[in-house]
């Protein structure tokens, strides 16, 4: 059984710039969600796919967009790149929309921002 | 808007002592998740809480969960070099039709010989 896998591991964008992170779900598994980890602190919810759908969304603005594959992979995407954008970016996947059951967390993607 | 607070924020504590970190949160979960974060790292997960009154032990941590009070506790006993990290509970809620993660402010660990 194949885990949750990020790309890239790092990445160094410059303000203003568009970025796009990558994450393939856990074999079996039809749900993914994004948090956001700034320096110091909790992991954040950015949004949930379900399906190919967006299926819930934290407090982002819209220029974090997202999208989910056929094949149930996912990505993120950062327009307008801001110094405060950097942070550690973790997906995780489960099944049937995450409720009652376990997210797993991939390794993560370590986004500056200069 | 659901709050999860834990406490400390920080934590010193020297080989082999006990110690017992607490995570409060504000709205009604009956699922509560402690996760463990090495420098850099991603999440691992140590224990899901899934009833008031779940008790779960491994090795020298046990966590628990009172849903009535709104609190969960991780225990630390012995403690050891290699328990140094920072912890998080997460609680889950319904977000709309999702199901999202609202993680606590962390508790970092350092153990000392």
């Amino acid at each position: 059984e194949t885990g949750v896998t990020q790309s890239p591991t790092h990445l160094i964008k410059t303000r203003g710039q568009q970025v796009t992170l990558r994450c393939s779900s856990q074999s079996g598994h039809n749900t993914v969600s994004w948090y956001q980890q700034a320096l110091g602190q909790g992991p954040q919810f950015i949004f949930q796919y379900y399906r190919e759908e967006e299926n819930g969304r934290g407090n982002f603005p819209p220029r974090f967009s997202g999208l989910q594959f056929p094949n149930y992979s996912s990505e993120l995407n950062v327009n307008a790149l801001e110094l405060d954008d950097s942070a550690l970016y973790l997906c995780a996947s489960s099944l049937e929309g995450g409720f009652g059951y376990e997210q797993y967390f991939g390794p993560g993607t370590r986004l500056t921002v200069t | 808007e659901l709050k999860v607070e834990q406490n400390p924020l920080f934590l010193s504590m020297q080989e082999g002592k006990n110690y017992t970190i607490y995570c409060n949160y504000s709205t009604t979960s009956d699922r509560l998740y402690w996760y463990r974060q090495d420098p850099g790292k991603s999440l691992e997960s140590l224990f899901v809480l899934l009833s008031n009154g779940a008790v779960k032990q491994e090795g020298r941590l046990m966590a628990s969960l009172d849903t009535k009070a709104r609190l969960s506790t991780l225990h630390i006993t012995a403690a050891v070099h290699d328990l140094s990290a920072t912890y998080f509970c997460a609680v889950v809620l319904r977000h709309g039709t999702a199901s999202k993660l609202t993680f606590g402010t962390g508790t970092r660990l350092q153990v000392t010989l």
